[in-house]
């Protein structure tokens, strides 16, 4: 079956350092890609879509300017964190879809600053 | 706007078990349903999808009917087993919005 790769699966830096996130689409071009926050024993919170070659539609709440997010090619997409802090810390989650794929889940991405 | 309602967790079981999960949804237009998986440390598993009124989804043991009278999808399984622990998510999709609306998940614990 279709496949979402992200990597890293874990990271943990200093606070201040930007942390940079790939989503990628194995199998299948993924028109649209979303962007979710999870926080500890809650559900998923959509922070944006990306469509392929197009600026990323970020939820209400969401700062654009801190989690830059670029969808340059079908297979892939980046989340960056910019300047992150502890409150930053979560486990974010990628997922990938198509007119002919239903949403696939890349096994997110915990983050950890210190 | 969109929503989505489950039961609150935990749910504990016994192996063998009968499960049911609710599930409510509010949407304007036709959505899709669906319930995901999340296994612990990991992203979310697609379970089963009912895309119009009626469809039942299955996978797994797992059953679900898109009940449009009632707005609801719940998720059940005859008997479950210990490595059905996990959190179990149901989520809709409407075209219109492009947007998956997830609920906030529903905690399950089967104990041998």
């Amino acid at each position: 079956g279709a496949v979402v790769s992200q990597h890293p699966s874990w990271v943990i830096c200093k606070s201040g350092t930007s942390v940079k996130i790939e989503c990628r689409s194995l199998d299948f071009q993924a028109t649209t890609m979303f962007w979710y926050r999870q926080f500890p024993k809650q559900s998923l919170m959509l922070m944006a879509t990306s469509n392929e070659g197009s600026k990323a539609t970020y939820e209400q709440g969401v700062e654009k300017d801190k989690f830059l997010i670029n969808h340059a090619s079908l297979t892939l997409s980046t989340l960056t964190v910019t300047s992150a802090h502890p409150e930053d810390s979560s486990f974010y989650i990628c997922s990938a879809s198509s007119s002919n794929q239903p949403q696939h889940f890349g096994d997110g991405t915990r983050l950890s600053i210190l | 706007g969109n929503s989505v309602t489950q039961m609150e967790g935990p749910v504990t079981l016994s192996e063998e078990a009968f499960l049911t999960i609710n599930c409510t949804y509010t949407a304007t237009g036709y959505p899709s349903l669906f319930w995901y998986v999340q296994y612990p440390g990991e992203g979310l598993q697609l379970l089963l999808k009912a895309t119009k009124a009626d469809d039942k989804g299955s996978n797994k043991g797992f059953e679900a009917t898109y009940r449009k009278e009632t707005t609801s999808f719940h998720l059940e399984k005859g008997s479950v087993q210990v490595s059905d622990s996990a959190v179990y998510f149901c989520a809709l999709f409407t075209s219109g919005t492009y947007k998956y609306i997830f609920g906030t998940g529903t905690r399950l614990k089967v104990l041998a």
